[in-house]
């Protein structure tokens, strides 16, 4: 059983377009997670939501709007899609918000393309 | 505020060198700290972690010591294998567990 699993995997698609990216986790954890995994590595956080409410919300570009319609989703989704998007977005959740002693645990990524 | 500094990369070893990646953190109050590692084309998976001052963490073979005089919490293994390339991530949860903060990532090749 896949614990935090993204769908889709690799997502090619064209300037302008409008795409969704989802992400469920079967852990029973509280709070969920999207990061962008720039092409140097570098891991952003985009947004957190505990329990269907939205607690951190990072300087992002409107165009990208998180959807959680129950605490085991949370869907990304980003209109006009522009080239910069192009990166890889990883789904993340954690149990209570209390990362302290629990860490993440990390979806295997979905790689975004944007030609 | 909080901040993870790792050292840059990339790192290339011979199979069974000694490795050290080295990891300094900023933070207020008393964070937990973890490695996390990220295999070419996948997640980043939880390497291992320690919770308070002295605690070692460890884990196939790594280990790493959270210290408090020093900020520090370097990822070190005594003999590496040519699948331990990965990226690999220091990062920091603040004692309020309301966010993580990562470091750059540092990548480590491994040659037979």
């Amino acid at each position: 059983d896949t614990a935090v699993s993204q769908t889709p995997k690799y997502l090619v698609t064209q300037m302008g377009n409008d795409k969704s990216i989802k992400c469920e986790q079967n852990l029973g954890h509280d709070t969920m997670y999207w990061y962008k995994q720039d092409s140097k590595k570098f891991l952003k956080i985009m947004f957190s939501y505990n329990n269907k409410e939205l607690i951190i919300n990072e300087t992002v570009p409107n165009r990208f709007s998180p959807k959680s319609p129950d605490k085991a989703h949370l869907n990304l989704h980003i209109n006009s899609l522009e080239l910069g998007d192009s990166a890889v977005y990883f789904c993340a959740s954690s149990p209570d918000g209390q990362s302290l002693n629990y860490g993440y645990t990390f979806g295997s990524g979905t790689r975004l393309t944007v030609v | 505020g909080n901040s993870v500094t790792q050292m840059e990369g990339p790192v290339t070893l011979s199979e069974e060198a000694f490795l050290t990646i080295n990891c300094t953190y900023t933070a207020t109050g008393y964070p937990s700290l973890f490695w996390y590692v990220q295999y070419p084309g996948e997640g980043l998976q939880l390497l291992l972690k320690a919770t308070k001052a002295d605690d070692k963490g460890s884990n196939k073979g790594f280990e790493a010591t959270y210290r408090k005089e020093t900020t520090s919490f370097h990822l070190e293994k005594g003999s590496v294998q040519v699948s331990d390339s990965a990226v690999y991530f220091c990062a920091l949860s603040s004692n309020t567990g309301n966010q993580f903060y990562f470091g750059t990532g540092t990548s480590l090749t491994v040659i037979p």
